[in-house]
């Protein structure tokens, strides 16, 4: 059984443009939701996280939008640019520190 | 660079052979989590050690095993490889136990089984 869905399997922006990735998720016992980037040929990265106590939150260009109710969150990438290019993964964490990742958004961002 | 290595980089081997993949921590780090990656199951957890107990168990299948040892690197071995078993495999590590803290992957080994 798939814990977590994410969206679009694939994603072409334009750069300057707004990146957005979605992940569903099933089970309402994961309290931590974390984003990865992964380049080619390289291990993922933590990107942003966010806990289910708060709706939001935000680095830089990067922001989670977190809504408890309907079990999904997502990613939004503002300005995006050719260097944010990567495959990206969402993630769900049960207080087992058990993980699983979402199929993974290939970004590709035209300059 | 992420302070986390692992070896081999590749391993090429055939059906129901043994291999064992090695991964050493950035320096302090405790936690030490393998990962899968195939085109067929993305990115999957398989286990988590943490300062040589294992913590956390995913869905590693029992043909397959880890342990961390006492200067914290750690080992997966996988056995009685299967086609299937083919993938990237990833280990990570962090300061903590709990994987909310920020986990460093390494560059991964490539393994092809034959």
């Amino acid at each position: 059984q798939q814990q977590v869905k994410q969206s679009p399997q694939s994603l072409i922006v334009q750069k300057g443009g707004i990146s957005i990735i979605n992940c569903a998720y099933e089970n309402t016992a994961f309290d931590y939701f974390p984003w990865y980037q992964q380049f080619p040929g390289k291990g993922p990265a933590l990107l942003i996280a966010i806990r289910p106590d708060v709706s939001e939150k935000k680095e830089g260009r990067f922001t989670i939008s977190f809504n408890k109710s309907a079990k999904q969150f997502s990613l939004h990438i503002m300005d995006s640019q050719p260097g944010d290019s990567a495959t990206y993964f969402c993630a769900v964490l049960n207080t087992g520190n058990q993980f699983y990742f979402g199929t993974g958004t290939s970004l590709t961002v035209i300059p | 660079d992420s302070g986390v290595t692992q070896t081999p980089k590749h391993l090429i081997t055939a059906t129901g052979q043994r291999v064992t993949l090695r991964c050493s921590p950035r320096s302090g780090d405790l936690s030490v989590y393998w990962y899968q990656q195939s085109l067929d199951q993305g990115l999957q957890f398989l286990i988590q050690y943490y300062n040589g107990e294992e913590r956390a168990k995913g869905n590693i299948l029992e043909r397959f095993s880890a342990q961390q040892f006492p200067d914290l690197h750690s080992e997966l071995n996988l056995s009685s490889l299967e086609l299937g078993d083919s993938a990237l495999y990833f280990c990570a590590s962090s300061v903590v136990a709990t994987v909310q803290e920020t986990q460093y992957f390494g560059p991964g080994t490539r393994l092809l089984v034959l």
